[in-house]
């Protein structure tokens, strides 16, 4: 059974520097998502992985993905207060199968 | 842009009592998913939902869970006899088929007194 660790639980960032967070899991997984969640409101969807080595950037956000690894990393570049929330990573055995879902990363930008 | 809708946003029931929870996946998407969140954890999938029939559930989804796609349009999940254990969030997810993204709606906050 998938399943998935993300390390640590919460991560206080200093506005302007760089962070990266880390999403192991522990079986082939088919696929590798990052959701962020506000606090109260629902999962939006950043990124999907589909394959070893994998990168994709959004704004300030890269995410990447190694396979052999099992390992997806989450790159943050420069950090901004709007980028404070909590942060899943989760995978999937299938291509319309369940989405096992860490803990999640609660990321919090202070000046 | 398409999105998943999930009514009511705030539920508050009587333990015991039956509650039914709705969602209106996005039009053409073929897999639907009923996700929860208790407060603070993680998210846990309960069920999926494919071709008019359930194709996977969690050990979570016992006897009191039930869904059905009544018309086409809606998917519903009812908890036949509710515990204050089910009190969570419960996000109704939707995929069109390709493997891709699942779009998650803004959740129904469950409350059981």
């Amino acid at each position: 059974e998938l399943k998935v660790e993300q390390n640590p639980l919460f991560l206080s960032m200093q506005e302007g520097k760089n962070y990266t967070i880390y999403c192991n899991y522990s079986t082939t997984s088919d696929r590798l998502y990052w959701y962020r969640q506000d606090p109260g409101k629902s999962l939006e969807s950043l990124f999907v992985l589909l394959s070893n080595g994998a990168v994709k950037q959004e704004g300030r956000l890269m995410a990447s993905l190694d396979t052999k690894a099992r390992l997806s990393t989450l790159h943050i570049t420069a950090a901004v207060h709007d980028l404070s929330a909590t942060y899943f990573c989760a995978g999937r055995t299938g291509a319309n199968s369940k989405l096992t879902f860490g803990k999640g990363i609660t990321l919090s930008v202070r000046p | 842009e398409p999105e998943v809708t999930q009514t009511p946003s705030h539920q508050v029931t009587q333990m015991g009592q039956e509650v039914i929870l709705r969602c209106v996946p996005i039009s053409n998407h073929l897999y639907f998913y009923w996700y929860r969140q208790i407060l603070g954890q993680k998210v846990e999938f309960l069920v999926s939902f494919y071709n008019n029939e359930i194709s996977e559930k969690s050990e979570i989804f016992d006897d009191q869970f039930s869904v059905e796609r009544p018309d086409g349009s809606n998917f519903t999940l009812k908890i036949r006899s509710t515990k204050l254990e089910d009190s969570a969030m419960y996000f109704c997810a939707s995929s069109e088929g390709t493997g891709l993204v699942s779009l998650f709606g803004d959740g129904t906050r469950l409350s059981i007194l």
